[in-house]
């Protein structure tokens, strides 16, 4: 069974605007990660938030944590047409901080 | 990512067959995982290694067997390939310290 949950699970937005995908988990996490896959590739990891940290930003990526709520977001401000992909989180859990992953939002940007 | 490299890419077999998916890294990576991933769903774990003597069943290993030959190789085997194994398979690594894991491309796999 998979403990992360996405939403929305599909995205359509214009180029220029921002993208905000939220992450919902059910157990204790060690930390979250965010990965974005371009159709039928593999996954590319985009981002890492310890269950310690609260906020995390990379580039035009901004990653959130709400461990009271067990609960993720990811923004991607000024969206290009090239971010167009599906985004997975998945949580880390255990000694072993094996992954989880999220069902995927597909994100849409339009020229 | 080159660092990681499966093969093959594609394959399409029939059912009852038995076949096997290789999977090689140059990262140096001691942790190594096989992954399925179904159309509009998340990836789920098949199997995953620690290093070269440590094999570990994840949530869907019934049908699937590995071998870890060395630290840069981790093979998947479908002893009797049925239809509902149609998938796209993924390889992937993990240094544990960082704990971020990075990706083969895949192998898009057929069932008939």
């Amino acid at each position: 069974s998979q403990q992360g949950e996405e939403d929305p699970q599909a995205l359509s937005i214009q180029e220029g605007e921002n993208a905000t995908m939220n992450c919902s988990y059910k157990t204790s996490i060690n930390n979250l990660q965010w990965y974005r896959q371009n159709s039928g590739r593999g996954l590319v990891h985009l981002i890492l938030i310890r269950s310690n940290e609260r906020e995390k930003h990379s580039g035009r990526l901004r990653v959130t944590l709400d461990t009271s709520k067990k609960s993720s977001s990811l923004l991607i401000t000024a969206s290009r047409a090239a971010d167009t992909a599906s985004y997975f989180c998945a949580s880390a859990a255990g000694a072993n901080s094996k992954l989880t992953f999220g069902k995927g939002i597909t994100l849409s940007v339009r020229p | 990512d080159a660092d990681v490299t499966q093969t093959p890419r594609n394959r399409i077999t029939k059912t009852g067959k038995r076949i096997m998916l290789e999977c090689s890294q140059t990262k140096g990576h001691d942790r190594m995982y096989w992954y399925r991933q179904d159309p509009g769903l998340g990836l789920q774990l098949i199997y995953y290694s620690f290093d070269v003597k440590d094999i570990n069943k994840g949530e869907i290993s019934d049908g699937y067997s590995v071998s870890r030959q060395a630290q840069a190789k981790f093979s998947l085997s479908l002893e009797s390939a049925i239809p509902n194994q149609t998938a796209l398979y993924f390889c992937a690594t993990s240094d544990p310290g960082k704990q971020t894991q990075y990706f083969g491309p895949g192998t898009r796999l057929l069932v008939l």
